[in-house]
Order: C-alpha cells, then sequence, then structure tokens
C-alpha cells in the first residue's frame, strides 16, 4: 500500500521562477494539505483541497497556489519566487470525514538561488 | 505569535528512563493534538493523539497527557530506546471534524530529543 508520494525530492530554482510541485496521496484518501518547513521550524499550513477545491488556506501570500485532480493527485504552485520560499514543502493526506491523522510525504527540498 | 509552543529546542534522554516532551498552546478553539515523530530526510509520521474530551491517551510504549486548564500537553515515552532518537513535533487543530484530517495543523518548532546508550 503505497503512502503519500511526492515530487521531485530535490529542487533547484532563481528568484523570479514559478516552480510546481507533485504530490500523491495514499490510497484511499480525499483530502490533501500542503505545508512549509523552513530550516529549524515545524510545519506551517498553506491550504488544503477537498474535493478539486481549496478549502482553507494559511497566512501565505496568493503567488502560493494549488490544484487537486479527480484521483486526488494535488499540485503546489508557487510564482515570483522569493529567497524565502527555500525550504522543505511537505504533502499531507487524509480522508475528510473520519478521526483518522494526516499523512505526510518525504518531501520537496526546495532551494532558490 | 506562536500558537503552539514546545520551549526545549533539544532533549537529552539515557536509553531505558523516561522522556518527557512538553507542549503549550494559546488558541481556545484547538480541540484535537496530535504528535509527530520525524528522522532526517524523511516526513513527519504520526505517533500518538488526543481528543479535548480526553486528558490521557496510551499507545505501548507512548503515552499523551493533556491539562485544558493549563492549555499543557505532554508526551511520555518509557522506556527511551535508540531508535526513538528523532524531532518531535506536537501539532493542534480545531475545526469541523475531530481527527486532524480536515483541518490545517498548527506545528510547533519540535524537539529534537536524543536518546543516550
Amino acid at each position: 500500500d503505497a503512502g503519500v508520494t511526492q515530487s521531485p525530492t530535490h529542487l533547484i530554482k532563481t528568484r523570479g521562477q514559478q516552480v510546481t510541485l507533485r504530490c500523491s496521496p495514499k490510497s484511499g484518501h480525499d483530502t490533501v494539505s500542503w505545508y512549509q518547513q523552513a530550516l529549524g521550524q515545524g510545519p506551517q499550513f498553506i491550504f488544503q483541497y477537498y474535493e478539486e477545491e481549496e478549502r482553507q488556506r494559511g497566512n501565505f501570500p496568493d503567488r502560493f497556489s494549488g490544484h487537486q485532480f479527480p484521483n486526488y493527485s494535488s499540485e503546489l504552485n508557487v510564482n515570483a519566487l522569493l529567497l524565502g520560499d527555500s525550504a522543505l514543502y511537505l504533502c499531507a493526506s487524509s480522508l475528510r470525514f473520519s478521526n483518522q491523522p494526516q499523512h505526510f510525504g518525504d518531501g520537496t527540498r526546495l532551494s532558490i538561488l | 505569535d506562536q500558537q503552539v509552543k514546545q520551549n526545549s529546542p533539544s532533549l537529552s534522554v539515557q536509553e531505558g528512563r523516561i522522556s518527557i516532551l512538553n507542549c503549550d498552546y494559546t488558541n481556545s478553539m484547538f480541540d484535537y493534538f496530535l504528535w509527530y515523530k520525524k528522522y532526517p530526510a524523511e516526513g513527519p509520521t504520526f505517533l500518538i493523539s488526543i481528543s479535548s474530551i480526553k486528558d490521557k491517551n496510551e499507545d505501548g510504549r507512548f503515552t499523551v497527557f493533556l491539562n485544558k486548564s493549563a492549555k499543557h500537553l505532554s508526551l511520555h515515552i518509557v522506556p527511551s530506546q535508540p531508535g526513538d532518537s528523532a524531532v518531535y513535533f506536537c501539532a493542534a487543530s480545531g475545526g469541523l471534524y475531530s481527527g486532524g484530517g480536515a483541518d490545517g495543523l498548527t506545528f510547533g518548532k519540535g524537539t529534537h530529543l536524543i536518546i543516550q546508550p
């Protein structure tokens, strides 16, 4: 049973560029959440997708956007990259109407030069 | 403003002894709390959780205690083993559904637990 998978594992971009990160949820899960983890910090909630719509959003600018596909997989897009966007981006999946916790992928390490 | 605080960046415990990790929160709307464990180069792994209607939850060597009036929770690991060395994150949610599956989680900064042989 595959868990949450994220791609790519590492990515290097320059300031001003745009990036797309991908996530496949654990089998049976219908909800995908994205988190940003800066060095030495805990993960910070970016947004959550369910039924292909953004359902909840954390304190992140509009440069951060996402999408969820009919097969429940998801993308995180970041435009106009800043040096401060360098972080580990974590995807978590869950079954919305359950009392089960979110399961995390191993993340994508994004470095901005 | 940090709504979930883990004030000990690191903790060193001898193998076989009890490890106690602490977490404080400020948002009274939080009603579900989780502990995640993270090894380097891996994503966080769920460890144990507790609903605000309980004050204790046990799972094997792991016990979480919740003191709602103090807005404080703690994770006890007994006995501590070398494989427990990792970063431990406290997380909280408050929303429509219990379990944290339908809400964005608010995390603390983590505590690095080191188990000494």
